[in-house]
């Protein structure tokens, strides 16, 4: 069956430290992965997309890989804030399947001063 | 300001009843999406429209129903034929396909089932 798993579904990490959140894919052919992050009781708000043929993207204080050989993406913030504890979700999209985009379930990160 | 916005942000439905959420945007983004979330689940696609007048199911539409009759306006009824209703809808928007753009979502609509 087909399956996005992010890691934990809760990751606390302290103030300054890097977050780095996963994402793995099973039985998907991905064209592009996208990353959202979703505030409580709001809609999420789209970070960054990287592409198949890709391995990197930045934006900023965040970073994201994209590795189809391990089925993986992971998303990272550096220099973490309080400001950045929120729910991150991955998105995948194929090349079939004209608009849909697949989401995984979220891992909330908890920044501690 | 460009943006998506959904309305009402908190829906009670009795059963047996249809209701309709809105959704409208002023992006001028052609494609137009319903999602729906559940607890511990990810986001599910509804329905999706990418021109005027045409729309296609995604994984989860029975017992809703949309239109498409603005480009701005991409309606979502959840019929008394959905068994389940009660979760947080979200409606979305972009330019074209993922593979070049982010989507943009609205605040969401809380509906509950009394």
């Amino acid at each position: 069956s087909q399956k996005i798993e992010q890691n934990s579904e809760a990751l606390n990490i302290q103030e300054g430290k890097t977050a780095t959140l996963t994402c793995n894919y099973t039985n998907y052919s991905p064209a592009y992965l996208q990353w959202y992050r979703q505030d409580p009781g709001r809609g999420p708000v789209f970070l960054l997309l990287i592409r198949e043929n890709e391995k990197e993207k930045r934006k900023e204080r965040l970073k994201v890989t994209f590795d189809t050989t391990l089925k993986q993406s992971l998303f990272h913030i550096t220099a973490s804030q309080p400001a950045d504890s929120a729910t991150y979700l991955c998105a995948l999209g194929e090349w079939t399947g004209a608009n849909n985009l697949f989401f995984g379930t979220g891992t909330r990160l908890t920044v501690i001063p | 300001d460009g943006g998506i916005t959904q309305s009402p942000k908190y829906l009670f439905r009795k059963e047996g009843q249809n209701v309709t959420l809105s959704c409208e945007q002023n992006l001028n983004h052609d494609a137009m999406y319903w999602y729906r979330q559940d607890p511990g689940q990810g986001l599910r696609l509804i329905y999706y429209s990418q021109i005027v007048n045409d729309f296609q199911k995604g994984d989860i539409a029975e017992g809703y129903s949309v239109s498409r009759e603005k480009k701005e306006s991409f309606p979502l009824t959840v019929t008394s034929a959905q068994k389940n209703p009660t979760a947080f809808y979200l409606c979305a928007s972009s330019m074209q396909d993922g593979f070049n753009y982010g989507y943009t979502f609205g605040s969401g609509t809380r509906l509950t089932v009394v």
